[in-house]
């Protein structure tokens, strides 16, 4: 069965520092992954998907097959980036999204 | 607004008792799903329509059932609540059936059980 894990249910790192969330998954198929959002107040929205391989807000994420993993990073933190990320895998027939139980991220100033 | 929309944002109600939530999709969007998210986990699936179809099921109790009307909308009833039913419950939509991966949230029903 499909698994995503995400290892830190916080991260707090000060503004300007790079920062990295922690994505793995478990899919004997080929996946595809996401990263999607929550900023407060705001609703969950996606951020990035390893197949455009886009940069969205300094975010970047890349698919490591060896490593089962999809970490996702930004060279320099900024107070605006606080927010719960979760990371997602697309499997099954109907291709829903199996989701990672998220991290709440803090830039500190 | 034309993003996906649920009611009620909060419901109080007590162990025992069934209730619906509502779901409307983006206009457009033929794809719903449900969600689950308790204390300390993530988003649990529960199950998707497409066009009226179920198309997909997972982690989702037999008390609990959904549809998808002919207009779209979808609503999830949970029946014979228990004190762990307490959880935030996502609608999202997405235009076709597992397209681009992108899932538009709704807001959230807050369903507490006492």
């Amino acid at each position: 069965a499909q698994r995503v894990t995400q290892p830190e249910k916080l991260l707090s790192v000060f503004k300007g520092a790079p920062v990295e969330l922690k994505c793995n998954y478990s899919y004997s198929g080929s996946p595809e992954l996401f990263w999607y959002v929550q900023y407060s107040r705001q609703r969950l929205q996606l951020l990035l998907r390893h197949i455009s391989r886009e940069s969205i807000k300094g975010f970047t994420a890349d698919l490591n097959k060896g490593e089962t993993s999809f970490h996702l990073k930004k060279p320099f933190a900024q107070e605006e980036d606080s927010a719960m990320y979760y990371c997602a895998l697309r499997s099954g027939s109907a291709r829903q999204l199996t989701f990672g139980s998220g991290t709440q991220l803090t830039v500190l100033p | 607004d034309s993003g996906v929309t649920q009611t009620p944002k909060h419901l109080i109600t007590a162990t025992g008792q069934r209730v619906t939530l509502r779901c409307s999709p983006r206009s457009g969007d033929l794809s719903v799903y449900w969600y689950q998210q308790s204390l300390d986990q993530g988003l649990q699936f529960l199950i998707q329509y497409y066009n009226g179809e179920e198309r997909a099921k997972g982690n989702i109790l037999e008390r609990f059932s959904a549809q998808q009307f002919p207009d779209l909308h979808s609503e999830l009833n949970l029946s014979s609540l228990e004190l762990g039913d307490s959880a935030l419950y996502f609608c999202a939509s997405e235009k076709g059936g597992g397209g681009t991966g992108e899932l538009f949230f709704g807001e959230g029903s807050r369903l507490t059980v006492l």
